[in-house]
């Protein structure tokens, strides 16, 4: 159980295109999901704080025109990465709380990888 | 504000040998979460063990089980056997108090079993 899914697993894009980014909660519903981004051999940096039929709460520093994220359902929340470049090349995972074994319980996503060129 | 430490950035251990990855933490939350994560090469994030500041016992969950000394704040994750595939970085996170879910994670410590 608390199967988290992201799609697609790879992105390859050239730079100033826009590239959306799906995170699915499968067996569970998530009313909160959250958006992370890892460099190589860092941790996790969190972007954003998805809540399902409410604005998304972005951390400091992090350009919320410039990643937009969508949380349309329980188990659905979109992050797009608008006009992307070169600097924008990271891996990002999402994540979404279950009930189990508490409350506060992460599970994340396999991750995705963008490349912008 | 809420603090991870995991001084360890990388550990070589012995197959089938008991290894243990340290993590102490700094908060003002009078409760809070502890987790460990296991990141394999393939980049996921894989939930391994969680422990609550009031939790009078020492989470385990099969070959993992999490050292709770609460007046150190260190969450320390032991392996026992300890096997190939338990190669992996390894994160400590915590969350703060009821409405603070935010995880904020530690350095991490890339583990590599020796066969």
């Amino acid at each position: 159980g608390a199967v988290v899914s992201q799609h697609p697993s790879w992105v390859i894009c050239k730079s100033g295109t826009s590239v959306k980014i799906e995170c699915r909660s499968l067996d569970f519903q998530a009313t909160t999901m959250f958006w992370y981004r890892q460099f190589p051999k860092q941790s996790l940096m969190l972007m954003a704080t998805s809540n399902e039929g409410s604005k998304a709460t972005y951390e400091q520093g992090v350009e919320k025109d410039k990643f937009l994220i969508n949380h349309a359902s329980l188990t659905l929340s979109t992050l797009t990465v608008t006009s992307a470049h070169p600097e924008d090349s990271s891996f990002y995972i999402c994540s979404a709380r279950s009930g189990r074994p508490t409350q506060e319980t992460q599970y994340f996503g396999p991750g995705t990888r963008l490349l912008v060129l | 504000a809420q603090k991870i430490t995991q001084t360890q950035p990388g550990m070589f251990v012995q197959e089938k040998e008991a290894v243990t990855l340290d993590c102490t933490y700094d908060t003002s939350d009078p409760s809070y979460g502890l987790f460990w994560y296991k990141q394999p090469s393939s980049g996921e994030m894989i939930f391994l063990i969680y422990q609550g500041s009031y939790d009078q016992q020492n989470a385990t969950e099969g070959r993992y089980s999490l050292n709770f000394q609460k007046a150190r704040k260190s969450a320390n994750l032991v392996i026992s056997a300890s096997q190939l595939g338990d190669s992996a970085m390894y994160f400590c996170a915590m969350t703060g108090a009821p409405g603070n879910e935010k995880l904020t994670f530690g350095t991490g410590t890339r583990l590599t079993i020796i066969p």
